[in-house]
Parts: structure tokens; sequence; C-alpha cells
């Protein structure tokens, strides 16, 4: 079964400092990978995925992230950080082995990691 | 485009109580699901539906029921409100449910059961 592990509940950082955020998963497949993120009181934005390709994916707000397939993380960066990115991230994954019709098709999401960036 | 919308925003029911949370989107998605969000849950896949008509059980379906009559809508109802079901609530959407398509949310309801 496809499962994704986001082994922090909270990461601080000071502003200005690189950051990341830890993702890892589990798949029979190919991954399609997903970040999003949630700010307080709102919905879920996407920032970035990983399909196929180069590994390091390019998002919105200066986010990137890294797939790596032999230790099968995806974790998240920033190399400065600001106090606008203190947020709940979610990773996600969708198994590309997965039959399309039912519900292995679905997003799975990790439980989230809240990210506190201090002045 | 308005994206994927919700209503309400917030709601206090009382327990045995029934309700709809409604969720809309114009991007002429075909694949739409709803998620709740709880405390250190994540979000968990309640139904989801692949087209008009065609809907079927994620994870945490019991007590909730879900209906596709056109592609735009996929109401979400409550038969009858429980306090396990206090929570928030996203609609979600996308193109397909396959490969690398992005799901796109709503902004949630937030739901009181007393």
């Amino acid at each position: 079964a496809q499962s994704v592990a986001q082994p922090e509940d909270q990461v601080n950082v000071a502003e200005g400092n690189p950051l990341t955020v830890k993702c890892t998963y589990s798949v029979s497949g190919n991954p399609y990978l997903f970040w999003y993120v949630q700010y307080p009181n709102r919905g879920l934005q996407f920032l970035l995925k990983y399909i196929t390709g180069d590994n390091l994916v390019k998002g919105s707000y200066g986010f990137e992230a890294e797939f790596n397939k032999s230790q099968t993380s995806f974790h998240l960066k920033k190399p400065s950080a600001l106090v606008s990115d203190s947020a709940l991230y979610f990773c996600a994954v969708r198994d590309s082995g997965m039959n399309y019709g039912g519900s292995q098709g679905n997003l799975i999401f990790g439980k989230g990691t809240k990210l506190s960036v201090k002045p | 485009n308005a994206g994927v919308t919700q209503t309400p925003k917030f709601q206090v029911l009382k327990t045995g109580q029934s309700m709809t949370l409604q969720c809309a989107q114009d991007m002429n998605h075909e694949y739409m699901s709803w998620y709740r969000q709880d405390p250190g849950m994540g979000l968990r896949l309640i139904h989801y539906s692949v087209g008009a008509g065609i809907t079927d059980q994620g994870e945490v379906p019991n007590g909730y029921n879900v209906s596709r009559s056109t592609t735009e809508d996929f109401p979400l109802r409550l038969l009858s409100a429980a306090p396990s079901q206090t929570s928030v609530y996203f609609c979600a959407s996308s193109y397909t449910v396959a490969g690398g398509q992005t799901q796109y949310f709503g902004p949630g309801t937030r739901l009181l059961v007393l």
C-alpha cells in the first residue's frame, strides 16, 4: 500500500536561514509526488510536484524539492526562509502503478509539518 | 475562474441533525473529492468521484453520503451528525485522478457538532 511519512511535526527556522521539510514515501510503482502549503484558516495551496525527469523541482514562492529514488524521499527546501513562510506543509503521493479506476489512484497525504520561521 | 468553492464556511450542528456541505468547481474537472482534516491526522479521504454519476468511498466514508449529478457540483451529506464529525472539510478537484494531475482545494468548511 502507498504511504507518506513526514517525520517532523514541527520545524523551527530563523529568518534568512535555509529550511528543509522532510518527506518519505512508499509506493509499489513510480511515484508522483506533491507538496502543498496551508496558511491558517485557509485551504491547501499547490506548491510543486514531481512527475518525471529532473530530480530537482522548482515551485512557487522560491520553494524547491529534491526527489531521491534510492532514499524514497522528496524533501522540501528553500535557501532563505521568510517569516511569511510559516504555515503547515503537506507532502502527498500517488502511485503510477495503481489502477486509476479504483481508490488507489487517489492522493495519499502525510500528517503535515508545521513550519515556524522566527525573525 | 472561481476555482473550487465551498459553502458554508462555518456551521454548528446538534447531534442527530443533518446537513449538506456544498462544493462546486468551474474548471470542468472530472475528478472531485472530499477530505476531512483533523489535528495530527493529516487529510483523510471521505468520498470521491471520477465523473458525473460515478462516486466511490475513500478511507473514512461512514456517516457521509455523496452524489454527482453534474460535473460542477459534488455535495457531501451528513445524515445524522455526531460529535466525531467535528472537523474541517475540504473539497478538491482535478482534471482526472491519473498520474501527475494537480488537485486544487477549496477554502474549507469548519463544522462543529455539539
